[in-house]
């Protein structure tokens, strides 16, 4: 079975903290993403990779940054937190070909920011 | 309009009925199409996956597939109390380059 693992499932940050989320896949997937979710707004896309040190904007990218140094990591930072920051954030991963390869999700990262 | 569109719902069914739930998407060239469930406080799960127009059946549920109406549904049979969850319709554009969701819809299976 695909595992992706988050290692922070519960954090509360103070406004200006830096913040990593830590999102570890088992499968050799090639594909990694960052996505946060909010009631109401659904799953929003914050940044993917399809390789080491590749990374592409997605639709909120604002505010974040993305590390892909190894294959199976991918860290998502929070440069300076804020309250708007506050969410639950989903990392996921698929491999190549991603016409038909499933998206696989991590347990989720409870983040409020105070 | 928004790429991937569902009904937030509510939607309650009773139990053993059959559920229905739709989606729409604006990309015409979209290949591939996705269900997932998600439970409250939890991470979504894949149910179904369809790539060609029809149905595809498995188990109780079956989706359903029309790209000449840009249209996906999910039919839930003999639907259970533990349906009751968010479900959400993903779709892969034809840039193939991202998986977009819909913001889901609330399914409730009432007694």
């Amino acid at each position: 079975d695909v595992k992706v693992t988050q290692s922070s499932r519960y954090l509360v940050k103070r406004t200006g903290e830096k913040v990593f989320l830590e999102c570890v896949q088992d499968m050799d997937h090639e594909n990694m993403f960052w996505y946060r979710q909010d009631p109401g707004l659904g799953l929003r896309l914050i940044y993917f990779s399809y390789d080491v040190k590749m990374k592409e904007k997605g639709d909120i990218p604002e505010g974040y940054s993305v590390s892909r140094e190894k294959k199976e990591r991918f860290s998502l930072i929070l440069e300076s937190a804020s309250t708007n920051q506050t969410s639950m954030y989903l990392c996921a991963s698929s491999s190549q070909g991603i016409w038909e390869n499933t998206i696989y999700f991590g347990e989720g990262s409870w983040l409020t920011v105070v | 309009q928004k790429e991937v569109e569902q009904n937030s719902g509510p939607l309650s069914v009773p139990e053993g009925a059959i559920a229905s739930l739709n989606c729409t998407y604006s990309d015409r060239g979209s290949q591939s199409f996705f269900w997932y469930r998600q439970y409250s406080g939890k991470s979504p799960e894949l149910i179904m996956s369809i790539y060609s127009n029809g149905d595809k059946e498995d188990g109780r549920f079956t989706a359903q597939l029309n790209k000449a109406s840009q249209y996906v549904s999910l039919l839930i049979r003999d639907s259970q109390p533990s349906d009751s969850a968010t479900y959400l319709c993903a779709v892969i554009g034809s840039s193939a380059s991202k998986i977009i969701f819909g913001s889901g819809t609330r399914l409730s299976i009432r007694p």
